[in-house]
């Protein structure tokens, strides 16, 4: 398997236009994980999926913010309207669900994002 | 909320010492915990998993350990090599299924 999938590597956007992050988990992986770093809060959990369904999505920052996951192999990340602020790495994760929960979680590459 | 501290922050070291990074946790009631490497502009790499009935895990050069009831994980790294430099983040799993990021132990190596 080739891992966790994320495109695009990189984005630049200006302030106030809509970014879409995508991302591919793992085959097979049933929690599909969004998180964002940045060097002042570190990584922080954005929303989480469990067999396409969002389970928690407290970490969502603003309304500006949305997640979909439309089948177990392709999940998105909406920013409208994008905010200087946003500027982040992205990332997604996936793992394997047994029993009680998630186990081992591997991440993709991430999107550098920058809103200008 | 569980808070994760990573102790030191940052750490270089000659090639070939052993070194020990620290990381503590305030809830002790976590699923499992998982280091992990990141090299700078790269993704997180899962370096080990300890499920929480156990107390340690061993990879090649690196050996974690968990201590649950005292909240603290060490990951021990042996005969320290220049392709070892990165960050190390620990992460406790709690029953919500969330992975909470301490800011990490930025290691050098020193050839």
């Amino acid at each position: 398997d080739a891992g966790v999938i994320q495109s695009p590597r990189h984005e630049v956007t200006e302030m106030g236009q809509e970014v879409t992050l995508r991302c591919k988990p793992i085959s097979g992986h049933d929690y599909l994980f969004w998180y964002r770093q940045t060097m002042m809060r570190g990584l922080e959990l954005l929303i989480y999926f469990n067999n396409n369904v969002p389970i928690d999505d407290s970490g969502m920052p603003e309304d500006r913010f949305s997640a979909k996951m439309p089948n177990a192999s392709f999940s998105t990340l909406k920013i409208q309207p994008s905010e200087p602020r946003d500027s982040a790495v992205y990332f997604c994760a996936s793992s394997l669900g047994m029993g009680r929960g998630p186990t081992e979680a591997f991440f993709g590459q991430g999107t550098r994002l920058t809103v200008v | 909320k569980q808070e994760v501290t990573q102790i030191p922050a940052a750490l270089s070291v000659p090639e070939g010492e052993n070194l020990v990074l620290n990381c503590s946790f305030t809830d002790s009631a976590i699923y499992n915990l998982q280091w992990f490497r990141q090299d700078p502009g790269k993704g997180l790499t899962s370096l080990l998993l300890i499920q929480s009935s156990q107390r340690e895990q061993t990879s090649g050069r690196l050996n974690a350990s968990l201590d649950k009831s005292s909240g603290r994980s060490t990951l021990y790294i042996a005969a320290s090599q220049p392709g070892d430099s990165a960050t190390y983040l620990c992460a406790p799993q709690t029953g919500a299924n969330n992975l909470f990021f301490g800011t990490g132990t930025r290691l050098t190596v020193i050839p």
